[in-house]
């Protein structure tokens, strides 16, 4: 059983296209976590939605929007894409924060052309 | 700001040779610490973490880390590494002055050479 997965895998498209990242978790966790791994590995949060409700929303270009329909799932959209937005994405979920550790999806490899 | 800083990029190591991965914190207020390690094309996974007691953690696959207060670090050992060791691993720190936010190291890649 997949705790987080993220689809699709893999994402090439074009710049100015616009595009979603989805993640779901089976695992029960009331927190959901983006982040953005680049080229050297930085690790960046993005976003961490709490039951529903964002509660992180770090400085990223407004083209990126999350949506969490229920605890379940977060979903990311990013609009206009540009050049510098290809990177891995990872989509994470805890049980709480601070304490409890994260689960982290297979990433979502986006390549802006 | 809260911030970890991974003093080694990367950690060349022989197999079966003990190895010593760096990580500094900065929060001067109570922190809970971790270490994740990511394989190659795939998500992170939790190693070992501290949240309060004893100041030796031991976690998956023979890695342990010492949390050190008075130097503010938190290292992760291992005295017998295996090829399939080769990852990025990553300290990781939450609470602090950083709300709920979990602040992570740049990473470093430690590669186990035959």
């Amino acid at each position: 059983d997949t705790a987080v997965s993220q689809t699709p895998k893999y994402l090439v498209t074009q710049m100015g296209n616009d595009k979603s990242i989805k993640c779901e978790q089976n695992l029960g966790h009331d927190t959901m976590y983006w982040y953005k791994q680049d080229s050297k590995k930085f690790l960046k949060i993005m976003f961490s939605y709490n039951n529903k409700e964002l509660i992180i929303n770090e400085t990223v270009p407004n083209r990126f929007s999350p949506k969490s329909p229920d605890k379940a799932h977060l979903n990311l959209h990013i609009n206009s894409l540009e050049l510098g937005d290809s990177a891995v994405y990872f989509c994470a979920s805890s049980l709480g924060s601070k304490t409890y550790e994260q689960y982290f999806g297979p990433g979502t490899r986006l390549t802006v052309t | 700001a809260q911030s970890v800083t991974q003093l080694d990029s990367q950690v060349p190591v022989f197999e079966e040779a003990p190895v010593e991965l760096r990580c500094n914190y900065s929060s001067s207020v109570s922190v809970y610490l971790f270490w994740y390690v990511q394989y190659p094309n795939q998500g992170l996974q939790l190693l070992l973490k501290y949240l309060s007691g004893s100041t030796l953690v031991k976690g998956i696959n023979g890695f342990e880390a010492e949390f050190n207060k008075s130097q503010t670090s938190f290292h992760l050992r291992k005295p017998s590494v295996h090829i399939s060791d080769t990852a990025e691993y990553f300290c990781a720190e939450s609470g602090g002055t950083g709300g709920f936010k979990t602040i992570f190291g740049a990473g470093t890649r430690l590669f186990v050479k035959a």
